[in-house]
């Protein structure tokens, strides 16, 4: 099982979008709709911002949301913060009961 | 309020033997998976392995298969992470998490479990 690619980086100014892509690049990866995100804020514990594709747990809010196309599972932050500067992983079904995390999105507000 | 409780840091010398815990709160412990997450200093997430209390079945990515043990007391709420020989390279912080959301999504973590494996 391979990990998602994920860009290393990304940047945006404060009330712009930025999408983050996920690719999978295995077969066996990816193929269904149960990718998830987290956001992982410096020297804390991730968190859950979009399950199975594109849905918000509650207290999300939302400027977060999630889409997939093919094989390319993506999140879109609306509206940037500066409290949105953070790691960003994205999660993916791989097979028997057990998940891959994409490498990991620094995400910067400018 | 659903909690999940991690042991405290550790500092342990290379050969030796550890095993960190995680204990639930606020909801039925034995009803949902417990994955491990393995994060190396200045590095990504990476999903260990799972275990459901319930009935201790439990999997593994193949890259830890062999390397940790992961199980389970359903009579306390809590999950384990064991090493029988650690290495300096076993240097993270290490989560425990559960899947919520039908199984589909990490819901929650516990606060993390520093490990430092130095002679």
């Amino acid at each position: 099982q391979s990990a998602p690619t994920q860009p290393a980086s990304v940047s945006g100014s404060p009330g712009q979008s930025i999408t983050i892509s996920c690719t999978a690049t295995s077969s066996d990866v990816g193929n269904n709709n149960l990718d998830s995100w987290y956001q992982q804020l410096p020297g804390k514990a991730p968190k859950l911002l979009i399950f199975e594709v594109d849905k918000r747990p509650s207290g999300v809010s939302d400027r977060f949301s999630g889409s997939k196309s093919d094989n390319t599972a993506s999140l879109t932050i609306s509206g940037l913060q500066a409290e949105d500067e953070a790691e960003y992983y994205c999660c993916s079904y791989a097979g028997d009961s057990t998940w891959v995390f994409g490498g990991g999105t620094k995400l910067t507000v400018l | 309020e659903m909690q999940l409780v991690q042991s405290g840091a550790e500092v342990k010398k290379p050969g030796e033997s550890l095993k960190i815990s995680c204990t639930g709160s606020g909801y039925m412990f034995s009803n949902f998976w417990i994955a491990w997450v393995r994060q190396m200093p200045g590095q990504g997430l990476e999903y260990m392995g799972v275990i459901f209390p319930g009935d201790s079945d439990t999997r593994y990515t193949p890259s830890f298969q062999g390397q940790v043990t992961i199980s389970a007391d359903k009579s306390i709420n809590t999950a384990y992470l064991q090493w029988s020989g650690l290495k300096a390279s076993d240097t993270a912080m290490y989560y425990c998490a559960r899947h919520g959301h039908g199984g589909n999504s990490i819901d929650n973590w516990g606060q993390g479990t520093l490990v430092t494996v130095s002679s």
